[in-house]
């Protein structure tokens, strides 16, 4: 059983441009959601994706977006970046969307310059 | 809004003793609060839970405390061993939009040996 799986690693970008940050959730798991991580902070919600769809969103705003495909696996797009949209993106995935079943992935690292 | 506050950013204990850490909250809508433990380089990964019908919840060397008055939990590790040497997170959420998980801004504990 393979667990959450998250690319790139880490990523550097410049202020203004767009990045896509992909997740491949664990076996099994429809359920995909994702954390902005700032440094010295907690997880944020960004937002959570269930068989496809929305199912969910936190304080971000709309250029903050995402996609989740039939097989489960999921992207996180961010358009227009920002110095402050550096941070670790934690993708989680569970099965059915409940808390104690979050698988998360090690993250991405998105350095915006 | 920092809903869920852990006001410790780090813990430093003697292999063998107790740890205990802490966790605030101030949304009574919160009925489910969960424990998760970071390692570097990872993501985070789920330790223990506790519903809010429960005011103990047992598993292992870990235990969580919930007060529900004092909109207070805490997570007790006893005996605490080096590789309990991790960055702690509190998080919470309400089971009727359990896709919105609220996490603390974590305690980094340090077990010494």
């Amino acid at each position: 059983e393979t667990g959450v799986t998250q690319s790139p690693t880490h990523l550097i970008k410049t202020r203004g441009q767009q990045v896509t940050l992909r997740c491949s959730s664990q076996s099994g798991h429809n359920t995909v959601s994702w954390y902005q991580q700032a440094l010295g902070q907690g997880p944020q919600f960004i937002f959570q994706y269930y068989r496809e769809e929305e199912n969910g969103r936190g304080n971000f705003p709309p250029r903050f977006s995402g996609l989740q495909f039939p097989n489960y696996s999921s992207e996180l797009n961010v358009n227009a970046l920002e110095l402050d949209d550096s941070a670790l993106y934690l993708c989680a995935s569970s099965l059915p969307p409940k808390g104690s079943g979050y698988t998360f992935g090690s993250g991405t690292r998105l350095t915006v310059v | 809004d920092q809903q869920v506050k852990q006001n410790s950013p780090s813990l430093s204990v003697q292999e063998g003793r107790i740890s205990i850490l802490n966790c605030d909250y101030t949304n009574s809508m919160f009925d489910y609060f969960l424990w998760y433990k970071k390692y570097p380089a990872e993501g985070p990964t789920f330790l223990i839970s506790i519903s809010s019908i429960k005011d103990k919840n047992e598993d292992g060397r870990f235990t969580v405390f919930l007060n529900k008055s004092a909109k207070h939990l805490s997570l007790h590790i006893v005996p605490s061993q080096p590789g309990d040497s991790a960055v702690y997170f509190c998080a919470a959420s309400a089971l009727r939009n359990n896709n919105d998980m609220r996490f603390g801004a974590g305690t980094r504990l340090t077990v010494k040996p």
